[in-house]
């Protein structure tokens, strides 16, 4: 069975500073990813997602993600966070074949002016 | 566009009691998903539904939770009786098929305590 690992479960950083936000995943076959981004008090909203194709995909509000198959990883990263992006983020995967998302625990990013 | 609904957005119940949580997803989407996120954990898959039919409820707790989507639209989803253990966010979502190319669309869950 598919499993996702974020390995920070809080990451404080400042304002207009870079931000990397990393998960790690574990599966037998292909895989689909997901990044999404929970604002309080709010659902989940889809940030990117890696499908196939290009291992850098760029998703909203200035995130981005690469997907890398021999490190089995789908690190998030933005190169200057706003306080807007104080939120909870998970990453997900939903293995070839499958219908069903697996999250991962989350990581809340707080930032500090 | 309005997004997925759902109520309530908040309740408080005692142990032993039942509580319904109703959903409606964004018009024309066939699949609709119910989770459960406990504190500090991501979303868990309660179960699937594919226009009225289920897709996948192989973790949802049939002994005390059960859901329905009668007219292949809106949904609801049950417990009886509660434990302390289900204190979570219920999250309700839907998208367009289940494709991998859908995108699940998520209403603002249901806060569930239970003393």
């Amino acid at each position: 069975a598919q499993s996702v690992t974020q390995l920070d479960s809080q990451v404080p950083v400042f304002e207009e500073a870079p931000v990397e936000l990393r998960c790690n995943y574990s599966s037998s076959v292909s895989v689909y990813l997901f990044w999404y981004v929970q604002y309080p008090n709010q659902g989940l909203q889809l940030l990117l997602k890696y499908l196939s194709g290009s291992t850098l995909v760029k998703g909203i509000n200035g995130f981005e993600a690469e997907f890398n198959k021999s490190q089995t990883s789908f690190h998030l990263r933005k190169p200057s966070v706003h306080i807007s992006d104080t939120a909870e983020y998970f990453c997900a995967v939903k293995v070839r074949g499958a219908q069903k998302l697996v999250f991962g625990q989350g990581t809340r990013l707080t930032i500090n002016p | 566009e309005a997004g997925v609904a759902q109520s309530p957005r908040y309740k408080i119940i005692e142990k032993r009691q039942s509580v319904a949580f109703w959903c409606n997803p964004i018009s024309g989407h066939a699949t609709l998903y119910w989770y459960q996120q406990i504190l500090g954990q991501g979303p868990k898959l309660l179960i699937q539904f594919q226009n009225n039919g289920v897709v996948d409820d192989s973790q949802l707790p049939k002994d005390r939770f059960s859901a329905e989507r009668l007219k292949g639209v809106d949904s609801t989803l049950k417990i009886q009786p509660a434990k302390l253990e289900d204190s979570a966010v219920y999250l309700c979502a839907s998208s367009l098929g289940a494709t991998i190319t859908d995108t699940q669309y998520f209403g603002p869950g249901t806060r569930l305590t239970v003393l």
